[in-house]
């Protein structure tokens, strides 16, 4: 089975900053990737898909890009409301895979 | 507006077993391939099995693959997931989730339901 490995496994930023998050995947997907923000105590919500599709109503702070193996999240500017957790999810297969995620805190 | 009501949640022993429910409104439930996702106590999320529209294919995470059961009910707009032999280890927040187009990701989720196994 493939495994999505996310790094780091949390980071603090100032705002303003900018954060990328990092997914790899143990065998290439091609573009079937998906990014979800979940906030404490709040139900994921899909970000971007197809490694880096913009999902309507989400900032444009928010991008994403790679390709077969290896992905990145960027948030350019860091914002006190992007306190989440962020998960990748593979979607290349019926094994719809999650990283483990990376908690991100403002400093 | 697209709305999805995890419901069923609850206590059970280790060896029991819990059904729980997704209704689906605001969008044609038996166009859309749907799943359910878990989240341990402050753990990250796990796909557990998805089932597609009109419940053809169907698949489960290899923890729960011979003791789970997903289905649907797409005249009552409904998801369903049998939950057997139920282990401490599946104690979680379960959550449907629908598959966007082209099952690009999971665009809409429920509120999810906690199940507790606990002897």
């Amino acid at each position: 089975d493939i495994q999505m490995t996310q790094s780091p496994s949390s980071l603090s930023a100032s705002v303003g900053d900018r954060v990328t998050i990092t997914c790899r995947a143990s065998q290439g997907i091609s573009n079937y990737l998906a990014w979800y923000q979940q906030k404490p105590g709040k139900v994921p919500k899909l970000l971007i898909y197809a490694a880096s599709t913009l999902r309507s109503g989400v900032p444009s702070r928010f991008s994403g890009s790679g390709s077969g193996t290896d992905f990145t999240l960027t948030i350019s500017s860091l914002q006190p409301e992007d306190v989440a957790t962020y998960y990748c999810q593979k979607y290349d297969s019926a094994l719809r895979t999650f990283g483990q995620g990376t908690k991100v805190e403002i400093k | 507006e697209v709305q999805l009501v995890d419901s069923g949640g609850g206590l059970v022993k280790p060896g029991g077993s819990l059904r729980l429910s997704c209704a689906a409104s605001g969008f044609t439930f038996s166009s859309y391939a749907m799943n359910w996702v878990r989240q341990a106590p402050g753990k990250g999320l796990e796909w557990v099995s998805s089932i597609s529209a009109g419940s053809h294919y169907i698949y489960y995470a290899d923890s729960v693959k011979g003791r789970f059961s997903i289905s649907r009910d797409n005249a009552d707009n409904s998801l369903y997931l049998q939950m057997n032999s139920l282990r401490v280890e599946d104690t979680a927040i379960y959550y449907c989730a629908r598959d966007a187009a082209a099952a690009a990701g999971h665009d809409y989720w429920g509120q999810g339901t906690l199940v507790t196994v606990s002897p």
